[in-house]
């Protein structure tokens, strides 16, 4: 089992729609966890970081932790052509950081 | 607050040669961690170093080495260059290892010939 499985997608949505993006792990004892966004040939940007189980909400992105069911959720509001690009999850444990593969969202204008 | 900065951005190698790469991180931040990253594979963790000692090594050939000086800066070398090593090299600083949020440099492009 990888420790953290993403579907590679692509995740095709139009443009103003809700995008919603799933991540789960396998490390019950992750502490952080983290979602950042790559534009092909640039490098990862973080966008939200979560800790607790809940909702965080930042502009037009809310995470979503789940820690009972091991799984990390970002939703995009509002969809933009510009939110398209590759997201990766990642979770902190031991001093290490583990990413999964990334989903690529494709905004169709 | 400046960024990660990473040295050099794009350079050409040829196979057998050796590379070193820059990493300066965000001030306060004594945590770096390098990444390679290829179409297809992900990021793939290299080492973490923090105050000036590796913690953490992924699972690479010994021909990737690196260190950390006194004030956090971070080089990465590799040596014999093979075609397989033409990648994105990414590093990222944190402040606290594990649980604070790690940034990531623009990254520095090496292509093998």
């Amino acid at each position: 089992q990888k420790e953290v499985e993403q579907n590679s997608g692509p995740l095709s949505v139009p443009e103003g729609a809700i995008a919603s993006l799933n991540c789960t792990y396998s490390d019950r004892v992750s502490q952080s966890f983290f979602w950042y966004r790559q534009y092909s040939g640039k490098s990862p940007e973080l966008i939200m970081s979560i800790y607790s189980n809940g909702d965080k909400e930042d502009g037009r992105f809310t995470a979503q932790l789940n820690k009972a069911s091991q799984y990390v959720s970002l939703l995009i509001r509002d969809s933009q052509p510009s939110d398209s690009a590759t997201y990766l999850c990642a979770f902190g444990r031991t001093y290490k950081y583990i990413f999964g593969t990334g989903t690529r969202l494709k905004v169709l204008a | 607050k400046a960024g990660v900065t990473q040295t050099p951005r794009y350079l050409i190698k040829t196979r057998g040669q050796q590379v070193t790469l820059s990493c300066s991180p965000i001030s306060g931040h004594r945590s770096v961690s390098w990444y390679q990253q290829t179409p297809g594979q992900g990021l793939q963790f290299l080492f973490e170093y923090f105050s000036e000692t590796q913690r953490n090594k992924g699972n690479f050939p010994g021909r990737f080495s690196g260190r950390q000086f006194s004030n956090s800066r971070s080089e990465m070398n590799v040596s014999t260059l093979e075609l397989g090593d033409s990648a994105l090299y990414l590093c990222a600083s944190s402040f606290r290892r594990g649980t604070g949020e790690l940034f990531f440099g623009e990254g520095s492009r090496l292509t093998v010939l």
